[in-house]
């Protein structure tokens, strides 16, 4: 099992450009979820998807839209990049449908800068 | 507004010690905690958790202790190996509305031979 697959696992965007990053899980999860990593501050939540076919806001969503393509696959888009979306990004997946503990399982992380 | 937070964003503790990681937080409707370990370059990766119903939690060198009257939560580890030098996360999600996991700032733990 590779676990949560991420692609690219690096990016450089100028002002502007669109690019979407790719995430796969082999766990059979339902949920799935888009973070991000700045110095200082954590992780903080894009987007999640509960199960297939639904997806939400999650604590800072604007400047990214994702599509929950299948039960396997979660892709976040970056539509015109901004230097302010320079970050670590992460994936994960979950088995549980938001209930209890929900340990999450995570990706090894895209480093996107934008110039 | 931080509702998870880890105050020491460094720890050094030298091998075969108990390092200790702290972490408060200010929803009480936090029902579950975790703590989750990142090396560099990869993803972090799931440790330990504890329902709000108990006050400790313990899994091999790995202890967690919960205060919910103080909204305070710690990561024991004992004793402490050089490979658990890394960056830990602790983390809070309510029991309904649980995706929206949240993560405090992290503190990175030294353990030195």
């Amino acid at each position: 099992n590779a676990g949560v697959t991420q692609t690219p696992k690096f990016q450089v965007l100028k002002t502007g450009q669109s690019m979407t990053l790719q995430c796969a899980q082999d766990m059979n999860h339902n949920s799935m979820y888009w973070y991000r990593q700045d110095p200082g501050m954590g992780l903080r939540l894009i987007y999640y998807s509960a199960s297939e076919g639904t997806t939400d806001k999650g604590e800072v969503p604007n400047g990214y839209n994702v599509s929950r393509l299948n039960k396997r696959e979660f892709s976040l888009r970056l539509e015109s990049a901004a230097p302010s979306q320079t970050s670590v990004y992460f994936c994960a997946s979950s088995e549980a449908l938001g209930q209890g503990a929900n340990e999450q399982y995570f990706g090894p992380g895209t480093r996107l800068t934008v110039t | 507004d931080q509702q998870v937070k880890q105050n020491s964003p460094s720890l050094s503790v030298q091998e075969g010690r108990i390092s200790i990681l702290n972490c408060d937080y200010t929803n009480s409707m936090f029902d579950y905690f975790l703590w989750y370990k990142k090396y560099p370059a990869e993803g972090p990766t799931f440790l330990i958790s504890i329902s709000s119903i108990k006050d400790k939690n313990e899994d091999g060198r790995f202890t967690v202790f919960l205060n919910k009257s103080a909204k305070h939560l710690s990561l024991h580890i004992v004793p402490s190996q050089p490979g658990d030098s890394a960056v830990y996360f602790c983390a809070a999600s309510p029991f309904t509305g649980g995706f929206k996991t949240i993560f405090g700032a992290g503190t990175r733990l030294f353990v030195k031979a």
